[in-house]
């Protein structure tokens, strides 16, 4: 059953335009990511947020900014597209403990195209 | 370089029989966790382990964070088990890393 939910799923548009990637969870866990799917399908972490505090940055363009208004949701900005943006973006939720992450849940995926 | 290895990235398995799957660590992580992508795309955890052995069904995953690696055992495979598995570890608290994955082909 989802719990994990992402919005849009599909969106197109053009180079130079604004996208916003929204996610919500309702696991009640502390941790939220966003991870970046290529065209080889590699898994990559883009940011993580621990209690709306942006925890892991992992030298993403600075087009990209993520937004959390409380540790339930997690959204995913990116201010002018580039070609190589297109991807399908992940979001995951995790309950984090004794420090390690926990279990990871995921979203369906937003996938993005760059025209 | 790659801190997750996974291997093999392709494997063809006829129905009834099994394999291994393998993730390598270049460094020591706390924990692994193994996904299978479903047939909409979503990533469903089959695993997380911080140490030792677990079981589910035809599917067995171990982890040995001392010698830096996790396996996924399959048996009995099942034409439904074919698709693409993920192995991905904990490097600390807030950061999972995934291998490239490995598509699995169940043949009948």
């Amino acid at each position: 059953e989802t719990a994990v939910f992402q919005t849009p799923n599909y969106h197109v548009t053009q180079v130079g335009n604004e996208v916003s990637f929204n996610c919500k969870q309702t696991l009640g866990h502390d941790t939220m990511y966003w991870y970046k799917q290529d065209s080889k399908k590699l898994l990559k972490i883009m940011f993580s947020y621990n209690n709306k505090q942006l925890i892991v940055n992992e030298t993403v363009p600075r087009r990209f900014s993520p937004q959390s208004s409380d540790k339930a949701h997690l959204n995913l900005r990116i201010k002018s597209v580039e070609p190589e943006d297109s991807a399908v973006y992940l979001c995951a939720s995790s309950p984090n403990w004794g420090g390690n992450t926990g279990q990871l849940y995921f979203g369906e995926g937003s996938k993005l195209t760059v025209l | 370089g790659d801190q997750v290895e996974q291997s093999p990235s392709a494997l063809s398995l006829h129905e009834g029989t099994g394999s291994a799957l393998r993730c390598n660590f270049t460094t020591t992580m706390r924990a692994v966790q193994w996904f299978r992508k479903n047939s909409r795309g979503s990533l469903i955890n089959l695993f997380y382990l911080a140490s030792g052995t677990k079981e589910n069904g035809r599917l067995k995953s171990a982890f040995d964070s001392k010698e830096r690696y996790s396996t996924l055992h399959i048996r009995d495979a099942q034409l439904e088990d074919s698709g693409t598995y993920f192995c991905a570890a904990d490097t600390n608290a807030y950061k999972v890393i995934f291998g490239k994955g490995t598509h699995l082909h169940v043949l009948p």
